[in-house]
């Protein structure tokens, strides 16, 4: 049973630039949420997608927009990245809400 | 706006000893209380806690919940190197997000 997995594990952008992490929930589930893990503090929630619509979102600005597909899998897509948004990002899956909430590996953005 | 604090923000343990984490919340329409373990990369799931006085127990991780004083502990006994981690502590309100805590950093020397 696959868990939470995240592409890529990774990544090196420049300012301006604009980035899309990859996200499939694990097997089963279909809510994902997404967030947002600086250096040494908790993780900050952005946005949470069900049925292919945005259904909360966390004070984030515009420029951090997402997508959820058909399967469930999901996209998080950052436009004009700023050194600030330097973090860890985190995709989390449930089954529906208000159920037990499993985390992906996350994938390691750092703007330059 | 939901808010969470653990407490302490870090701690230094040696092998053996019991360590407790502490968790206060503030949350509208509290649904249910998480903890994770945050080793490298993915927190990982150790308890989800939804009623007042029903202790959480796997192996020598245990946790409890207090709904009237808003705050729930997590205890580990019998530390162990390989307990050491960031413990997050997360709330569940009425908009079903995540509030996380900063998390308490737990260092177990051999």
């Amino acid at each position: 049973d696959a868990g939470v997995t995240q592409s890529p594990t990774h990544l090196i952008k420049t300012r301006g630039q604009q980035v899309t992490l990859r996200c499939s929930p694990k097997s089963g589930h279909d809510t994902v949420s997404w967030y947002q893990q600086a250096l040494g503090q908790g993780p900050q929630f952005i946005f949470q997608y069900y049925e292919e619509e945005e259904r909360q979102r966390g004070n984030f600005p515009d420029r951090f927009s997402g997508h959820q597909f058909p399967n469930y899998s999901s996209e998080l897509n950052v436009n004009a990245l700023l050194l600030g948004d330097s973090a860890l990002y985190l995709c989390a899956s449930s089954l529906g809400v208000g159920n037990t909430i499993y985390f992906g590996e996350g994938s390691w953005l750092t703007v330059v | 706006e939901d808010k969470v604090v653990q407490s302490p923000l870090s701690l230094v343990v040696h092998e053996g000893d019991t360590v407790t984490l502490n968790c206060s919340y503030e949350v509208t329409n509290f649904r249910s209380l998480l903890w994770y373990k945050q080793e490298k990369k993915a927190p990982t799931f150790l308890f989800m806690l939804t009623s007042s006085g029903i202790e959480k127990k796997s192996g020598r991780l245990s946790s409890i919940l207090d709904k009237k004083e808003l705050f729930s502990i997590l205890n580990i006994t019998a530390t162990q190197t390989g307990d050491s981690a960031v413990y997050l502590c997360a709330v569940v309100g009425s908009n079903y997000k995540l509030t996380f805590g900063k998390g308490t950093l737990l260092t177990v020397n051999p």
